[in-house]
């Protein structure tokens, strides 16, 4: 079983869509939990941290679930620009461990 | 200054070559990251530098020898690659080693011949 499992998709939804990307981890003593953007080659850049709390940013809401080992990314109302791969990233025991990324595209 | 630096952006080699990478941040952060990322793959760990010095090697192999020469500088010296090395290498840093997201430089494009 991998560490990170993301569906890859792609998500091809139209501009003004909502749309959600899932990620569950397997192992429990993970600590902090994030989500990056990556665009065609390009690095990956931080989108957001993810707290059980739930966090948002404009657009963006992220959740944890611990008890379930999964980690969500909403996003509203898609743009163009949004058209990315989405890497659910976990760290565990001071190492960064990516997902395979789901890859979004919007349409007009 | 907010930026992973690293040169050079693309790097063509041969098998019996020798060259270097190198990573540079300027924002005090203690710890920094070797990544090798192949297309359409996520990234992978290489190595960890925490406060200088060497805590994580993932089992890479000694082809691909790391050196951290102060908090600020990363290289990663490259000698008798192989053609399937050929990949996007990046270097990270972050603030602490847990809690923390990594900062990421643009990445070198390797290829070897």
């Amino acid at each position: 079983r991998k560490e990170v499992e993301q569906d890859p998709g792609p998500f091809n939804v139209p501009e003004g869509a909502t749309v959600a990307f899932n990620c569950t981890y397997s192992n429990s003593a993970s600590q902090s939990f994030f989500w990056y953007r990556q665009d065609c080659r390009k690095e990956p850049k931080l989108l957001m941290s993810v707290y059980s709390s739930g966090n948002e940013d404009g657009r963006f809401t992220a959740q944890l679930n611990r008890a379930s080992q999964y980690i969500s990314l909403l996003i509203r109302d898609s743009k163009l620009s949004d058209s990315a791969t989405y890497l659910c990233v976990v760290n565990t025991w001071e190492k960064l461990v990516f997902g395979t990324g789901t890859r979004l595209l919007v349409s007009p | 200054d907010t930026e992973v630096t690293q040169t050079p952006k693309h790097l063509v080699m041969g098998m019996t070559n020798k060259k270097s990478l190198k990573c540079e941040q300027h924002m005090g952060h203690r710890a920094m990251y070797w990544y090798k990322q192949k297309a359409k793959k996520p990234p992978e760990l290489m190595f960890v530098y925490s406060y200088e010095k060497l805590s994580i090697n993932e089992s890479v192999p000694s082809r691909f020898s790391p050196e951290c020469p102060n908090s600020s500088l990363l290289n990663l010296h490259l000698h008798a690659l192989q053609p399937e090395d050929s990949a996007l290498y990046l270097c990270a840093s972050s603030q602490a080693r847990v809690n923390y997201g990594y900062t990421f430089g643009s990445g070198t494009r390797l290829t070897v011949v």
